[in-house]
Parts: structure tokens; sequence; C-alpha cells
């Protein structure tokens, strides 16, 4: 079955660490996207990717990096200047980034912690 | 800019009919959508309304009105099981910009 595969589904992270996210799409989606969302909040938006070896920033992108080298696949590291990175972090996936009715298909999550 | 408005929480009895609006402000738009999230869960995609009117899957349905820049989410015969955050959302010349969601719980 096609899906949004993300990993691990629980992270702990250190003082001074960077942390790397994995999210994997077998939905052959142009357009993918990480999101950030912090207890009774909405989604907001860190980076996006329309395409491979493109990506743009977000509403919240600073303390995070990405990287798309593959259709597949769009890791986030949440660096060590992003000073409160406890959250639940939803990739997500949809065929085109912009327009009409593209519906995003979202793996199960990553909940990051610090230690 | 964009940006979406919902209550943040609605309360409703089992078997019952719900209503859940959505006001939006956006200078591109192509349609509204929504989203279903449960506790600890991943969104699920439930509707998408691009012109005026009702649309309806099953139980739920959903409805916009583009001159008033508003929408909503009707969901009937509530199940135990319908209790989530429901979150709008805007399609338009950006990726899709969500509303801070509705938390729904369903009361026996």
């Amino acid at each position: 079955d096609g899906g949004i595969t993300q990993s691990p589904k629980y992270l702990f992270r250190k003082e001074g660490q960077n942390v790397t996210l994995s999210c994997e799409q077998n939905l052959n989606h142009d357009a993918m996207y990480w999101y950030r969302q912090d207890p009774g909040q909405g989604l907001r938006l860190i980076y996006y990717s329309q395409i491979v070896n493109d990506f743009q920033k977000g509403d919240i992108a600073e303390g995070y990096s990405v990287s798309r080298e593959k259709k597949e696949s769009f890791p986030l590291t949440v660096t060590s200047a992003q000073k409160n990175p406890t959250a639940f972090y939803l990739c997500a996936s949809s065929i085109q980034s912009w327009g009409s009715n593209q519906p995003q298909h979202f793996g199960d999550g990553t909940r990051l912690s610090i230690l | 800019g964009q940006s979406l408005e919902q209550p943040s929480e609605v309360t409703a009895v089992e078997g019952a009919i719900v209503q859940i609006n959505c006001t939006y402000q956006t200078s591109g738009f192509y349609g509204l959508s929504w989203y279903q999230q449960h506790d600890g869960g991943a969104p699920t995609f439930l509707s998408y309304n691009a012109l005026d009117g009702l649309e309806e899957t099953g139980r739920f349905s959903s409805f916009l009105s583009r001159s008033d820049s508003y929408g909503y989410l009707l969901l009937q015969e509530l199940q135990m099981k319908d209790s989530a955050s429901y979150f709008c959302a805007l399609s338009g010349n950006t990726p899709l910009v969500f509303g801070k969601g509705t938390r729904l719980s369903v009361i026996a």
C-alpha cells in the first residue's frame, strides 16, 4: 500500500545536539512538507519541497534544515539553534504544492522531546 | 496574507448533528479543505469545496460560500469515534494554510 513513513516515532534530543527525522513516501508525489504541531495548536509549516533538489522555507524555518535528494525522501534536521524543539512533527506529501484540490497525505508523526 | 478562524472547542451529544464553522481571509483562493485528526494521530483528508454549495460524503458534509469567505463542516449522526480535532485549510497560490483546529468532543 502507498503511504508515508516517518521514523522514529519518538525521539529525544540532548542540549546542543542535531537530530534528523526521516520521511519516506511511495505515492510518487512531487511535493513534500514538514509541519510542527504544538499541543492544542494547528499545523505550522516548516519547509516544503515542490520537486527534487528544491525546497522553500515555510513560516517557522529557523533552526531547521532539509534536503530533497530523492523524490521519495525529505528528511528534516532539527539543529541546536532550535531552542524549543519539543513538539509533534508531521511529514506530508501531495501531487502538487498549490492549486485546486491537492489533498495532503500525512505520516504518523515523530514526537520529539528534550532530555 | 492568509488566515483562518474556527472555534477552538465544540461539544455535542452522540447521535446529534454538529456544525464547525470556518471563516477565512486570502488574496488567492482555490478552495477550502477539511481534515480530521485523532489525538496523537495523523491528519486525514475529509473533503474539499471549490465552488459554492454543499458537498456530501456519507455522514459528513461541507459547505462553502465564497462571497462570505465562509465554510462549515457538518457531521450528522455523531458517533463517539468522531471525537477528534477538525482543521479547515485554504488552497491557493501557496501550500495549504491550516486553521488552528476545532476540538470536537462527543458525549453520551
